[in-house]
């Protein structure tokens, strides 16, 4: 069974525009990530936040996670037409030895 | 190139058939995954190996599922007598984790889609 919920199911944005992405899980976790997904390959891994961290950042992207709330958000800046993608939140458990995924949000940006 | 690499990426079959798809991992990592994602949904996991020791399936691994990891590299999974239901993408993932660290970024392959008519 699937731990995440992403919100929006989808979402469409112009170029430039700001892209927000929400997950939320049910259990206690050690660590969440954010993956994406281009139509129909594999995923790649964008970035990792740790239970005890409330923000980070790579590059155009800012993740943050509310622990109490069971939930983390992905916000992609100045969105690009290469962009256009799954994003999906993983989480892994506390001891827990592997992903379990959300799923996803399908986001189309639009040049 | 160092990636995850699957074989075949693409397997359509008859119902009741038998299909092995193959994944070789990043050679350094020790762990090795396997996921289900069909379409519209996450990848849901399957089972996975650390080093040839398989230590965890999942109840979504029925007994027509088999996987292995002969020697800690590569890893094959079969199914046994693939219904309609078993069509879905069969990814791969590997990732180092050193001992009591938690589970970090995993390295996934393109993929094997598989189709059963």
């Amino acid at each position: 069974s699937q731990q995440g919920e992403e919100d929006p199911q989808a979402l469409s944005i112009q170029e430039g525009e700001n892209a927000t992405m929400n997950c939320s899980y049910k259990t206690s976790i050690n660590n969440l990530q954010w993956y994406r997904q281009n139509s129909g390959r594999g995923l790649v891994h964008l970035i990792l936040i740790r239970s005890n961290e409330r923000e980070k950042h790579s590059g155009r992207l800012r993740v943050t996670l509310d622990t109490s709330k069971k939930s983390s958000s992905l916000l992609i800046t100045a969105s690009r037409a290469a962009d256009t993608a799954s994003y999906f939140c993983a989480t892994v458990m506390e001891y827990g030895n592997k992903l379990v995924f959300g799923a996803g949000t399908i986001l189309r940006v639009k040049s | 190139d160092t990636g995850v690499s699957q074989n075949p990426r693409h397997k359509i079959t008859k119902r009741g058939q038998n299909v092995t798809f193959r994944c070789d991992p990043i050679s350094e990592h020790n762990r090795l995954y396997w996921y289900r994602q069909t379409l519209g949904q996450g990848p849901e996991f399957l089972t996975y190996f650390q080093n040839e020791a398989q230590l965890e399936k999942s109840r979504l691994l029925s007994d027509r599922f088999s996987a292995e990891r002969p020697k800690g590299s590569f890893s094959t999974l079969e199914i046994q007598r693939t219904e309609q239901g078993d069509s879905a993408m069969y990814l791969c993932a590997s990732s180092h984790k050193g001992l009591g660290s938690p589970v970090h970024e995993q390295f996934f392959g393109p993929g094997t889609r598989l189709t059963v008519l």
